[in-house]
């Protein structure tokens, strides 16, 4: 069974540039979370998809945008890069409608911009 | 605002030895307290959950406690191992389809 699995790895981009980061939720898990981890810090929450819809949302500018496709993995867009936004990005997935809510992190992509 | 702080920032212990994380939160309502280890670069991976009914929770040497009435949990890790270096944790998930409020980690180191 395999758990949650982000690509790429790692990735280098330039600022002003665009970034799509991808994630296959666990088996099973029908919702997917983003979140971003500076260098030092804790996971900062983006967003949160299920049925194909965003449902909630953190503190990110419309230049973060995502989708979830029919087979619950999911995307990550991030418009017009800033040196700010180089980041561990997470991805997180669950199930809705079980009680513990739990909660299984993928490995992460590294962003660097330069 | 819902906030959830971790003390200390960083901690250095050695092999054998035990340690204890504190979390504090303002989470309201609450619904259930999680502690992750995360190792450097990598994903977090979840060690316990404990919901309102519940102050204390065993994961191996990982034994995490709950107080709801103060707000306030602990990590304690016994015979601590070099394995053990890594940032824990602490994130609170709200009640009402709140999301996870996440701590900013201690990060704890195990020397030989």
């Amino acid at each position: 069974d395999a758990g949650v699995t982000q690509s790429p790895t790692h990735l280098i981009k330039t600022r002003g540039q665009q970034v799509t980061l991808r994630c296959s939720p666990k088996s099973g898990h029908d919702t997917v979370s983003w979140y971003q981890q500076a260098l030092g810090q804790g996971p900062q929450f983006i967003f949160q998809y299920y049925e194909e819809e965003e449902r909630q949302r953190g503190n990110f500018p419309d230049r973060f945008s995502g989708h979830q496709f029919p087979n619950y993995s999911s995307e990550l867009n991030v418009n017009a890069l800033l040196l700010g936004d180089s980041a561990l990005y997470l991805c997180a997935s669950s199930l809705i409608g079980t009680g513990s809510y739990e909660q299984y992190f993928g490995p992460g992509t590294r962003l660097t911009v330069t | 605002k819902n906030q959830v702080e971790q003390s200390p920032q960083s901690l250095i212990i050695l092999e054998g030895k035990n340690c204890t994380l504190q979390c504090n939160y303002t989470v309201s309502p609450f619904s259930n307290l999680r502690w992750y280890k995360q190792d450097t670069g990598r994903g977090p991976v979840s060690l316990t959950i404990m919901t309102f009914s519940e102050n204390t929770k065993s994961n191996g040497r990982y034994t995490a406690t709950l107080d709801a009435d103060t707000k306030q949990s602990s990590l304690h890790i016994t015979a601590s191992q070099l394995s053990d270096s890594a940032s824990y944790i602490c994130v609170v998930r709200g009640g009402y389809g709140q999301n996870f409020v996440f701590g900013p980690g201690t990060r704890l180191s195990v020397l030989p």
